[in-house]
């Protein structure tokens, strides 16, 4: 069956540094990935939607890659802030539609001022 | 802004109670989704729906039913509680390939 794996349960560091979350998975070839972001108490929020034919992309401090021969996303944010500490989520879609996302267990950030 | 409300932050139900979570989205959307998010599990698709009265079961179905009557409505029916049933449930409605979420409900089974 699908797994994803984050990289770690929890992951500290130093404000102004870039934080680099890491989304791994297995026995599928998706046609996108997505991260969110989920605060304590809410629900998550769609952050960035990658392809899989695109290697990389941006948005503000965020920047995804997604490589399909390693199975493999990276998600950075440069210059962090303690305002970006939250639970970031990857999903994979393994279909042709949402019903199929699947979602990895989530990785908590905490940027320490 | 897209806007997925969920009718209660927080329930606290006894065994063998039936359990009503309600999810209204603003937005006409078609599908609609209903997740629990557990420790260590990350989110689960309970069912989801893609029009009025159209459902599908999700990866964890067992122990729940779904209602959809009008679009913008998406109901979670835990038919009798049980306490494994304790956990965030999560709403969310779909647009253009991305899911917008409600707020979650933290559900307890005593």
């Amino acid at each position: 069956s699908q797994k994803i794996e984050q990289n770690s349960e929890a992951l500290n560091i130093q404000e102004g540094k870039t934080a680099t979350l890491t989304c791994n998975y297995t026995n599928y070839s998706p046609a996108y990935l997505q991260w969110y972001r989920q605060d304590p108490g809410r629900g998550p929020v769609f952050l960035l939607l990658i392809r899989e034919n695109e290697k990389e992309k941006r948005k503000e401090r965020l920047k995804v890659t997604f490589d399909t021969t390693l199975k493999q996303s990276l998600f950075h944010i440069t210059a962090s802030q303690p305002a970006d500490s939250a639970t970031y989520l990857c999903a994979l879609d393994i279909g042709g539609s949402a019903r199929q996302l699947t979602f990895g267990s989530g990785t908590q950030l905490t940027v320490l001022p | 802004d897209v806007k997925v409300t969920q009718s209660s932050r927080y329930l606290v139900k006894r065994t063998g109670e039936k359990v009503f979570l309600e999810c209204v989205q603003d937005m006409d959307h078609e599908n609609m989704f209903w997740y629990r998010q557990d420790p260590g599990l990350g989110l689960r698709l309970i069912y989801f729906s893609y029009d009025v009265k159209m459902k599908e079961k999700g990866d964890i179905p067992e122990g729940y039913s779904v209602s959809r009557e009008k679009k913008e409505r998406f109901s979670l029916i835990l038919e009798s509680a049980s306490t494994n049933q304790t956990s965030m449930y999560l709403c969310a409605s779909l647009y253009n390939e991305k899911l917008f979420f409600g707020s979650g409900t933290q559900l307890s089974v005593l």
